[in-house]
């Protein structure tokens, strides 16, 4: 079936860090994948997203490849911020299972001064 | 361009009550979805709708059903609420038509039921 893995957190970094947080995912097919972001007491929003092997997503510093070979799409940034503090979720998609996402259990970061 | 609203932002129920959770998008997406989440649990997916007149299960349907209104409005309702529904509950939504078109999501409505 069709599932998203990522990493364990949660992810404590100093100001100016590089991240890396792994996804990797199971799918059939060719599946869209997505990066969300979910800031404390809000709910999810679009980080990025590649919808074909070897596509680059990015958006606002944040980066992450499309890499069928290795069935991943780790979300990268080379310097964090405090603002980047948030949870992020790794998510696929595939039009013919009625339009359904299936998600990470998503990576909490906290980001220090 | 309000997105998707979600009502109410807060519940507080006492154990066997029912209550209606509101969605609405004004982006003319065809598929609909609502999504509970726990700690340590990330998104699970309670009900979704494809289109306009189809509803399905999706992980964890049990002691939820759903109506999809119309195109606008898909609504979730706890029958008799058990503690186990507490939870913080998203409703988002899709275009649909393409594997390319993200999900966009509700601010969240956060339910205790004591």
């Amino acid at each position: 079936g069709n599932s998203v893995t990522q990493m364990e957190g949660p992810v404590t970094l100093s100001e100016e860090a590089f991240l890396t947080i792994n996804c990797t995912y199971t799918a059939t097919g060719y599946p869209s994948l997505f990066w969300y972001v979910q800031y404390p007491g809000e709910g999810l929003q679009l980080l990025l997203k590649a919808t074909k092997a070897d596509d680059k997503g990015s958006n606002k510093g944040f980066e992450a490849t499309y890499r069928k070979e290795t069935t991943s799409f780790h979300l990268e940034k080379g310097s964090v911020q405090v603002s980047d503090s948030a949870v992020y979720f790794c998510a696929l998609k595939k039009t013919n299972t009625g339009n359904q996402f299936y998600f990470g259990t998503g990576t909490s970061l906290t980001v220090i001064p | 361009n309000a997105g998707v609203t979600q009502t109410p932002k807060f519940q507080v129920l006492k154990t066997g009550q029912s209550m209606t959770l509101q969605c609405a998008q004004d982006m003319n997406h065809n598929s609909m979805y609502w999504y509970r989440q726990d700690p340590g649990m990330g998104l699970r997916l309670i009900y979704y709708s494809a289109s306009e007149g189809t509803t399905d299960k999706g992980e964890v349907p049990n002691g939820y059903n759903v109506s999809r209104l119309n195109k606008r409005e898909f609504s979730l309702r706890l029958e008799s609420a058990a503690p186990s529904q507490t939870s913080v509950y998203f409703c988002a939504s899709t275009e649909g038509r393409s594997s390319y078109n993200e999900q966009f999501f509700g601010p969240g409505t956060r339910l205790t039921v004591l």
